[in-house]
């Protein structure tokens, strides 16, 4: 596709269960990053995809979140055993030369 | 590692007046930098990026943006605020020539008073 996709758009769930979002970057992109934006702040960075190297996990907050990238192309962000402090949107972007490409993101509500 | 410091989380120019959004950085390295715009309900889109050439850089929508070395800063600016431009932006950091991650301060929204 022409932009970076990111499914579901929302996803409203329980406390205590998994979730899986999604993100397509654009094609030929090597770089991916998830970030996470909750109500009212900012861009807090969580996981890092360049190429084949090792990503970088530094920003991801817990042991209940993961992430993994078949090679360079769909990235899926996983959160276990969800909390109410996991409710934000998650942004999926994509890079070539420098600049991000962001997608839509995908609103998460824990109730 | 590089980061960025946004002064300000909140700023309200009148309409027609200057905007400057202040945005200082950390890097151990010659940065690239960025400034994402983000309108109500809609997703985020580079405004404009410094990557070692000219030291003033201009972007869409008539925002301009001077890398100052010695000040470690790269500040917003358009000389006439618009009511379109009521937004949330978002400075950004890269470390040159490094397969590093680009790191977003936390950015200022700016509001536009009739």
């Amino acid at each position: 596709g022409a932009g970076v996709s990111q499914s579901p758009s929302n996803k409203v769930t329980e406390k205590g269960k998994d979730v899986e979002l999604r993100c397509d970057p654009i094609s030929g992109h090597t770089a991916l990053y998830w970030y996470r934006q909750r109500l009212g702040q900012g861009l807090e960075f969580l996981i890092y995809f360049q190429g084949n190297s090792a990503p970088d996990k530094s920003g991801l907050p817990s042991d209940r979140f993961s992430a993994e990238r078949t090679g360079e192309s769909v990235s899926t962000l996983t959160i276990q055993r969800t909390q109410q402090e996991d409710s934000a949107v998650y942004l999926c972007a994509s890079s070539t030369y420098g600049e991000l490409f962001f997608g839509e993101g995908s609103r998460l509500t824990v109730l | 590692a590089q980061s960025v410091t946004q002064l300000g989380s909140h700023v309200s120019v009148s309409e027609g007046a200057l905007v400057l959004l202040r945005c200082n950085y950390s890097s151990s390295v010659p940065p690239y930098l960025f400034w994402y715009v983000q309108y109500p309900n809609q997703g985020l889109q580079l405004l404009l990026k410094y990557t070692s050439a000219a030291t003033l850089v201009k972007g869409i929508n008539g925002f301009e943006a001077e890398f100052k070395k010695s000040e470690t800063s790269f500040h917003l600016t358009k000389p006439s605020a618009h009511m379109s431009d009521a937004a949330e932006y978002f400075c950004a950091v890269r470390e040159m020539n490094r397969d590093d991650k680009i790191i977003f301060g936390k950015g200022t929204r700016l509001h536009i008073l009739p």
